[in-house]
């Protein structure tokens, strides 16, 4: 079964600093993805990667920067955090580039900007 | 453009009873769109619930179905008798994109009386 892993689940920042989330995950699979959930509205994508070395720009990419060194890790890093990006993020993680792939999602990652 | 709505929650819904959650899309950008819902119960992440990408065809899954309505752009979710252990937020997305993107609905929260 797909295993999705975040680090850290929860994460108070303040104004300004820097904010590295983590995502692993242990199925070989090519694409991953971060989202963010606020109250009121679905998950909105910010960065994707179809594998190693690449980053690609979701909907909401203002902000955050992606990194994927490797095939099993995808991280989202805040330069400069800021209150509007407290959130719960999510990392999810799909075998194959085709429109039928199911999403395999981490347990989420709390993050509030102080 | 591309967008999901769903049934505004949280919703409560007494134990035997049954279930309908609203879901309806816009998929203007997308030739063939997919449908699915997920559901992210307390403490995990998301996980596909069922998924059809057929127009007509209706998905099932742990007494849930939801059945693909190209005239009216719903998917709406049913359940005859739910169940305490149903209790959870439950999200409605349209995918259909080369990438492997979903677009997600804002998520009904579901609570069961026991």
């Amino acid at each position: 079964e797909a295993a999705v892993t975040q680090s850290p689940r929860n994460k108070v920042a303040v104004t300004g600093g820097k904010v590295t989330l983590s995502c692993n995950q242990t199925n070989n699979h090519n694409n991953m993805y971060w989202y963010r959930q606020d109250t009121g509205h679905g998950l909105r994508l910010i960065h994707y990667s179809y594998g190693a070395g690449s980053t690609e720009k979701g909907d909401i990419p203002d902000g955050y920067k992606a990194s994927r060194p490797s095939q099993e890790n995808f991280s989202l890093i805040l330069e400069l955090a800021t209150p509007s990006q407290t959130s719960v993020y999510f990392c999810a993680s799909a075998g194959t580039g085709g429109a039928y792939a199911e999403q395999f999602f981490g347990p989420g990652t709390r993050l509030t900007v102080l | 453009g591309d967008s999901v709505t769903q049934t505004e929650g949280p919703v409560t819904v007494s134990e035997s009873e049954s279930l309908i959650i609203n879901c309806t899309y816009s998929a203007t950008s997308i030739a063939y769109p997919n449908l699915f819902w997920y559901v992210r119960y307390p403490g995990e992440g998301l996980q596909l619930l069922l998924k059809v990408i057929t127009a007509g065809q209706k998905g099932s899954s742990r007494g849930f179905e939801a059945t693909y309505n190209k005239e009216t752009t719903s998917f709406h979710l049913q359940k005859a008798s739910v169940q305490e252990s149903d209790s959870a937020v439950y999200y409605c997305a349209l995918g259909g994109y080369n990438q492997g993107k979903l677009i997600f609905g804002q998520g009904t929260k579901l609570s069961i009386k026991p």
